[in-house]
């Protein structure tokens, strides 16, 4: 059974504060990684992607990927309010198609002004 | 608006009834998903298509639950003799296929089903 496992929360952060979202994955042959930020009530966005180890900076996003340890994080600098959501880590497995995606149950996100 | 398009976007049924939820793609993807989320979960895969052909099916697809794509365009799910368990949102989502970045999919708003 592949599986994606995260923190369920909720991660509660000051306004302004790094708030770090960890991930870890079974499939040790999986080759993509996204994390999905997803509003109460809305459907899942986009906010990165990542395929190589090391680190992957978007603006106030920095995703990390450690395969070895089969783990994938993101880090949100200078957290904000509007950051406060589910953040859904998702693992694309080996042998599947691409797009055959499996989450996490995500980490609810909750930043105080 | 060039997302993913679903509707409706909400439907209550009665037990029992068929419900059919439609998708628009993106233009230029060729590779259509299906998923369903229900609450306090992660979207969980329920089929896939590139261009009109399903090449792959989750077992969570029951009997019940049939997708097609006919010209390889939009897409719809449909669920006969509905159950209380099939309440969820059923996500639609697709991907260009394409280069690096082609098995980066885009989720639709979402059809939120409520079967009474």
């Amino acid at each position: 059974q592949k599986e994606v496992e995260q923190n369920s929360g909720p991660l509660s952060v000051p306004e302004g504060a790094i708030a770090s979202l960890n991930c870890t994955y079974s499939d040790r042959g999986s080759q993509s990684f996204f994390w999905y930020r997803q509003y109460s009530g809305k459907s899942p966005e986009l906010i990165m992607s990542i395929y190589s180890n090391g680190d992957k900076e978007d603006g106030r996003f920095t995703a990390q990927l450690n395969k070895a340890s089969q783990y994938v994080s993101l880090l949100i600098r200078d957290s904000q309010p509007s950051d406060s959501a589910t953040y859904l880590c998702a693992v694309s497995p080996r042998g599947g198609s691409q797009g055959n995606l499996i989450f996490g149950k995500g980490t609810k996100l909750s930043v105080k002004p | 608006d060039t997302g993913v398009s679903q509707n409706p976007r909400h439907k209550i049924t009665k037990r029992g009834q068929n419900v059919t939820f439609r998708c628009d793609p993106i233009s230029e993807h060729n590779r259509l998903y299906w998923y369903r989320q229900t609450l306090g979960q992660g979207p969980e895969f329920l089929t896939y298509f590139q261009n009109e052909a399903q090449l792959e099916k989750s077992r969570l697809l029951s009997d019940r639950f049939s997708a097609e794509r006919p010209k390889g365009s939009f897409s719809t799910l449909e669920i006969q003799r509905t159950e209380q368990g099939d309440s969820a949102m059923y996500l639609c989502a697709s991907s260009s296929g394409g280069g690096s970045s082609g098995n980066t999919i885009y989720f639709g708003e979402g059809s939120w089903l409520t079967v009474v």
